[in-house]
Parts: structure tokens; sequence; C-alpha cells
């Protein structure tokens, strides 16, 4: 199998402060991880791609000092939202890239819901 | 840059019904294509997918053809039920192996009535 665990699977928050989002790959190995950021009856943005070892790569536009990402291992990414505010309110979905047996797939995480009041 | 167009929804059919969920991409180079599904509460999970034109990713009944000329990857079912009900994501991958940065439509809910 291939699973992905996200947590919390929902916060809230005041405005001001910083929420950390864990993105796991349960059963595989993953140099490579994504953030993707989800507005309501919207597609899914990327916001950046998390590499095991290195600093992550940002989409255009999106701020890096504003949303920290660490790989800590091959098995765990997490998504800092510093000073957060209410425009940071979304469904925040991580993925993780196997490449196993001459495949190469994304996985889903379920998705954190990040409410900031 | 790379952009999917999705069919709005959302829709909603009887069981047994023929499904057809349109999906067309704008693309440099020779991408692969997905279909994703999310199941309420539950994150995105791969239905089926294509990788070069004229290919055609199959899954659960469902199905979907690379068409280059069309520039097009329509997700079809020939019976839907009740249990499809999910919100379906068409995307598109980078043209190099595999499918780094995916670019996503923006997701059709179906719902299936008994």
């Amino acid at each position: 199998g291939a699973v992905v665990s996200q947590h919390p699977s929902r916060v809230i928050c005041k405005s001001g402060t910083s929420v950390k989002i864990e993105c796991r790959s349960l059963d595989f190995q993953a140099t490579t991880m994504f953030w993707y950021r989800q507005f309501p009856k919207q597609s899914l943005m990327l916001m950046a791609t998390s590499n095991e070892g290195s600093k992550a790569t940002y989409e255009q536009g999106v701020e890096k000092d504003k949303f920290l990402i660490n790989h800590a291992s091959l098995t765990l990414s997490t998504l800092t939202v510093t000073s957060a505010h209410p425009e940071d309110s979304s469904f925040y979905i991580c993925s993780a890239r196997k490449i196993a047996g001459g495949g190469d797939t994304q996985y889903f995480g379920p998705g954190t819901r990040l409410t900031v009041l | 840059g790379n952009s999917v167009t999705q069919m709005e929804g959302p829709v909603t059919l009887s069981e047994e019904a023929f499904l057809t969920i349109n999906c067309t991409y704008t693309a440099t180079g020779y991408p692969s294509l997905f279909w994703y599904v999310q199941y309420p509460g539950e994150g995105l999970q791969l239905l089926l997918k294509a990788t070069k034109a004229d290919d055609k990713g199959s899954n659960k009944g469902f199905e979907a053809t690379y068409r280059k000329e069309t520039t097009s990857f329509h997700l079809e079912k020939g019976s839907v039920q009740v249990s499809d009900s999910a919100v379906y994501f068409c995307a598109l991958g980078g043209s190099n192996f595999g499918n780094e940065k995916l670019t996503f439509g923006t997701g059709t809910r179906l719902t299936i009535i008994p």
C-alpha cells in the first residue's frame, strides 16, 4: 500500500499565531513531498515541493518566509504557517511521491483544514 | 503554462446511468494525464492515468483516453453506482518521467442517486 497521513486534520487558531501541519508517508519512503492549498470549490494549487535534505522549492507567489517547509526525514514533511491571518484559512493537502517498481505516483494525505480567527 | 479545464459540477445521475466528465488541457511537450477521486472525508486517490497519446487508462470500470489531437482526457463509465459518488479531479503532470508538479482541474462533484 501507500498511505499518507496528515496531522492535525483540523485546526483553529488565533490571528498572529503559528501552526504546524505534519505530513507522513506511513509505509514508504518519499524523497519528495508536495504541499497544496485548496480554496472552496476551487482546484488544488501547488504551493511548494519539499525535498528531503534540501530546501523546499516554492511556486511563484508563495511566501517562503510565511509558509516554512521542513522535510526532516524520508517519511515526514512539515508545513508551518507563521503569523497566521484569516486569509490563510484554507484546506492544506500534502502528497508524497513514491517511486518503485517502474511506477511513479503521488499519494495524497486527507488534508488539514485551517481556520484562522 | 500548463492548465486543465474540467467540466463544472455538480453532476447528479441515477444509478446505472452513463457518465462522462469532460477534461481538456493546455501544455507544452508531452505531459502525463491523471484522474484522481476524492471520496467524502478522505484524501485524493489516483483513479487512472495515461502517459502518452492514445493510451487508455482504466480502473474500477472507469476509463479515459489520452487524445492529443483534441487535448482531452474525458472520464467515462458505462454504469455508475451509488458508491461512485465523490469529487473527481483531472490533472496534468510534467513531461518528464513521473508526475511531478501536478496541475489540477477544479474538480467535479458527482452524486449518484439510487
